[in-house]
């Protein structure tokens, strides 16, 4: 079936700008998380999903960045005011459990550039 | 918080040399995960670990789960030009009905044809 999907996938903006990155994990999958990588280096957590629970928002860096998720499915995450140093990949990931075995499946990303 | 390490930080071969990787940690995890990013891709799952010692093979690829819970490596034999990419380790723990996963910093990883 289909991966995971993510939407722009490039995105330039300018400074101060709002952006809303979209993805759409694999089907039936329930959790769902939000990762950032600058250029050269490793990813950052930013945000998870998990059914209907309370999403873990511990990794987002500022109350410019939020994300919602709308029916357990697809997620948006929405930055406001842009800054350059937004300027990133943003990956999203969608994860199962199939007879405890974990799966997680990383969509193509969506490359921000705030100028 | 948790922190990963990964060494070596790059790696350059020459193609058929085997390859070896390891990712330590401050904490323990219950998992480890082991990725692999191609440039302009999202990294892709290719091992993962459950159990204390031990020891899993995708192929070329080997992985092991640290006794200690807060180790692991990877070694890939007879090295290739298409393994050429950023390999992740990762920590997975099980917290309050939800999986946390944390990625080291990565090993960069060229091969020399």
């Amino acid at each position: 079936g289909a991966g995971v999907s993510q939407s722009p996938s490039n995105k330039v903006t300018e400074k101060g700008k709002d952006v809303e990155l979209r993805c759409d994990p694999i089907s039936g999958h329930t959790a769902l998380y939000w990762y950032r990588q600058s250029l050269g280096q490793g990813l950052e957590f930013l945000i998870y999903f998990q059914g209907n629970s309370a999403p873990d928002k511990s990794g987002l860096p500022s109350d410019r960045f939020s994300a919602e998720r709308t029916g357990g499915s697809v997620s948006t995450l929405t930055i406001q005011r842009t800054q350059q140093e937004d300027s990133a990949v943003y990956l999203c990931a969608s994860s199962t459990r199939t007879s405890g075995a974990y799966e997680q499946y990383f969509g193509p990303g969506t490359r921000l550039t705030v100028t | 918080g948790q922190q990963l390490n990964q060494s070596p930080q790059s790696m350059f071969i020459q193609e058929g040399e085997d390859v070896s990787m390891n990712c330590t940690s401050s904490s323990i995890f219950n998992t480890w995960l082991w990725y692999k990013q191609e440039p302009g891709e999202g990294p892709v799952l290719l091992i993962a670990l459950y159990k204390a010692g031990e020891l899993t093979s995708n192929g070329r690829l080997t992985a092991q789960f640290g006794i200690t819970r807060k180790d692991s490596f990877l070694n890939i034999s007879a090295s290739i030009p298409s393994d050429v990419g950023i390999y992740f380790c990762a920590g997975l723990e099980w917290e309050t009905s939800y999986d946390k996963v944390i990625f080291g910093p990565g090993t960069s990883l060229s091969v020399i044809p």
